[in-house]
């Protein structure tokens, strides 16, 4: 049972936007920052939105983060075969003082 | 460019120790202001964050597995090193290291270790 939820699974069709979502409580989510990574299978993940919500060189705009409360969303706009992934997201947690996962989200392109 | 790597054995037996190295190049403790950590995935699950260490040596560790966790780094090596003691089945996991600056930024490629007899 990870501290934050994330859907299962998310798909859409090519060119259309997808939303991930991540939910957690004010001593995660709510008060630290988040951060997102992509894991195609069989390789290690990838950050794709860090801290403050930057995106590392190399990383396309059509990725982008957003946090309201204690729930952050991942967008992806554009949507190619290739992002066909599972999405994790991450942050720090003040009471349990550890670095919190969700349990991940498998995005099917369609 | 970063890069970092895993080593270590492969399988090892239930009750034993496990002895990783993180060997990482293109950024340096003494230069850096952040720390390597820990992760680790089960096959099919998700990450699970075991334990950190900063450049000035201070340390974190999961909550659930702090009492079989040491962490230590060889700054002259550009190493990282974790051991966990008494190691079960449900230990079998890609353990990977990664950079930690303003998030997991770089990742190692993960090396799988199964615990069996």
């Amino acid at each position: 049972q990870s501290v934050l939820t994330q859907p299962p699974s998310v798909s859409a069709a090519p060119g259309q936007k997808v939303t991930i979502s991540c939910s957690g409580s004010s001593s995660n989510v709510g008060n630290n920052d988040v951060s997102w990574y992509q894991q195609v299978p069989g390789t290690a993940p990838k950050l794709l939105i860090g801290d403050n919500n930057k995106r590392p060189s190399g990383i396309p705009d059509r990725f982008s983060a957003s946090k309201s409360g204690t729930s952050a969303t991942l967008g992806i706009t554009g949507l190619q075969t290739g992002d066909e992934a599972d999405y994790y997201c991450g942050t720090w947690d003040t009471i349990l003082r550890a670095w919190v996962f969700g349990g991940g989200t498998k995005l099917t392109v369609l | 460019q970063i890069t970092l790597k895993e080593s270590g054995p492969t399988l090892v037996k239930p009750t034993q120790t496990l002895t990783l190295t993180c060997t990482f190049s293109g950024f340096s403790f003494s230069s850096f202001g952040g720390g390597v950590a820990w992760i680790r995935q089960p096959p099919g699950k998700a990450l699970e964050w075991l334990a950190l260490i900063y450049w000035d040596g201070d340390k974190r560790f999961s909550p659930s597995l702090k009492n079989r966790l040491t962490i230590t780094k060889d700054t002259s090596k550009n190493q990282v090193v974790l051991t966990m003691t008494s190691m079960d089945p449900v230990d079998t996991a890609t353990y990977y290291c990664a950079r930690r600056d303003m998030a997991f930024d770089y990742w190692g490629q993960g090396t799988l270790v199964t615990v069996s007899s």
